[in-house]
């Protein structure tokens, strides 16, 4: 019964890959985001989807690609990752744009 | 542009001690002001909120008030717990059309018993 899910937990891969993390919520919820945490706890925003629109996409590199295929999933794909992608990414959705957002347990990505 | 500042951290505190972690923001208009706490290898998690002016957001011990004059929401507890160590962040929610969440720094809680 968890609210918002991310797969996978941990992602450990290459310089170079693609890489997908998925997230679902359960809530009912009309917005979904992307957030990516530093090392040092910074948290920023990267995507956000509104009813399956792109609504935010914060200054992020074009190998970065979100996807919604409904309402309910929001998707990273990374393309030719690099050393500097990793991070905790974090997968948030909200009822709508002016409510408070409720986080998934985040995917920590790390780029050898 | 849109701001947040944090008490830096980190706070060590003793068990029942008060706390205070400071939060100012810049921001037009009015934001919607929040505070999550982030447990070691957790997500993020709500703790309380307050949405005009004058509000009190309060959660498990925990409060905040909304102080338009200073543009301020100082998190406070009055006897905090070994198990309130944890990182916690303060987030107005800025943007009009576009709202998004601005995270400050976070500040780092250690209590020790």
């Amino acid at each position: 019964d968890t609210a918002v899910s991310q797969t996978p937990k941990y992602l450990v891969t290459q310089m170079g890959n693609d890489k997908s993390i998925k997230c679902e919520q359960n809530l009912g919820h009309d917005t979904m985001y992307w957030y990516k945490q530093d090392s040092k706890k910074f948290l920023k925003i990267m995507f956000s989807y509104n009813n399956k629109e792109l609504i935010i996409n914060e200054t992020v590199p074009n190998r970065f690609s979100p996807k919604s295929p409904d309402k309910a999933h929001l998707n990273l794909h990374i393309n030719s990752l690099e050393l500097g992608d990793s991070a905790v990414y974090f997968c948030a959705s909200s009822q709508d744009r002016k409510t408070e957002q409720y986080f998934g347990p985040g995917t920590r990505l790390t780029v050898t | 542009g849109d701001s947040v500042t944090q008490m830096e951290g980190p706070v060590t505190l003793s068990e029942e001690a008060f706390l205070t972690i400071n939060c100012t923001y810049t921001a037009t208009g009015y934001p919607s002001l929040f505070w999550y706490v982030q447990y070691p290898g957790e997500g993020l998690q709500l703790l309380l909120k307050a949405t005009k002016a004058d509000d009190k957001g309060s959660n498990k011990g925990f409060e905040a008030t909304y102080r338009k004059e200073t543009t301020s929401f100082h998190l406070e507890k009055g006897s905090v717990q070994v198990s309130d160590s944890a990182v916690y962040f303060c987030a107005p929610l800025v943007g009009g059309a576009t709202n998004k969440l601005i995270f400050g720094t976070g500040t780092l809680l250690a209590v020790q018993p």
